[in-house]
């Protein structure tokens, strides 16, 4: 059982460059979420999901784009990477964020751009 | 918007010594849910406290949610090497989401 794994965990890019990051769970959850992390800003919402086929706007969502074709995965996209861009970027997903939903986290994936 | 405040936000004790980290919100609260992330880790779920007053216990770790349902505490006794990392809130908004604190990194020295 691998809960959430992300990919790629470790990519440079230039200014301009665009990417997708991939997450995928294999717990069955229905709530899928994008986090970036920065020193001293603790974790900030982009993206989040309540199912296949949809998607909502978290605290920090401009400059990324997101899709949940499948209910297993949850792909963040920047189309034209900036260098503000540079973070950690943490996926999580959730079986029922209203009652025991606790939150599991990939190992994350780093972000630089140059 | 929605403000999760958190303090401190470093925190440098003696092994041996009690932590303590405060999460205080604008809002009332749904739940409160806390977080601990190890130096370059990721964040793993500790507990999830719902109730107005409501306090849990983990071995050394008690929480704590506030009276009113707009802040938590977490208190670590005895501290001990393997405490190290930073602690997050996390508060449920109500909307599907969560919202994070700022968090208090711990460094516990031997």
């Amino acid at each position: 059982n691998a809960g959430v794994t992300q990919t790629p965990k470790f990519r440079v890019l230039k200014t301009g460059q665009s990417m997708t990051l991939l997450c995928a769970q294999d717990m069955n959850h229905e709530y899928m979420y994008w986090y970036r992390q920065d020193p001293g800003m603790g974790l900030r919402l982009i993206h989040y999901s309540v199912g296949e086929g949809t998607t909502a706007k978290g605290e920090v969502p401009d400059g990324y784009n997101v899709s949940r074709l499948k209910k297993q995965n949850f792909l963040l996209g920047l189309e034209s990477a900036a260098p503000s861009q540079t973070s950690v970027y943490f996926c999580a997903s959730q079986h029922n964020p209203g009652n025991t939903g606790e939150l599991f986290f990939g190992e994350g994936s780093r972000l630089t751009v140059l | 918007g929605q403000q999760v405040m958190q303090i401190p936000q470093y925190q440098h004790v003696q092994e041996g010594e009690g932590f303590t980290t405060y999460c205080n919100s604008s809002t009332t609260l749904s739940n409160i849910q806390w977080y601990k992330q190890r130096p370059g880790g990721h964040p793993v779920f500790l507990i999830q406290l719902v109730k107005s007053g409501e306090v849990k216990k983990q071995k050394r770790l008690t929480f704590q949610f506030g009276e009113a349902k707009k802040n938590s505490s977490l208190h670590i006794t005895a501290t001990q090497t393997t405490d190290v990392g930073t602690y997050f809130c996390a508060e449920y908004s109500g909307t599907y989401k969560y919202i994070f604190g700022t968090g208090t990194r711990l460094k516990v020295l031997a």
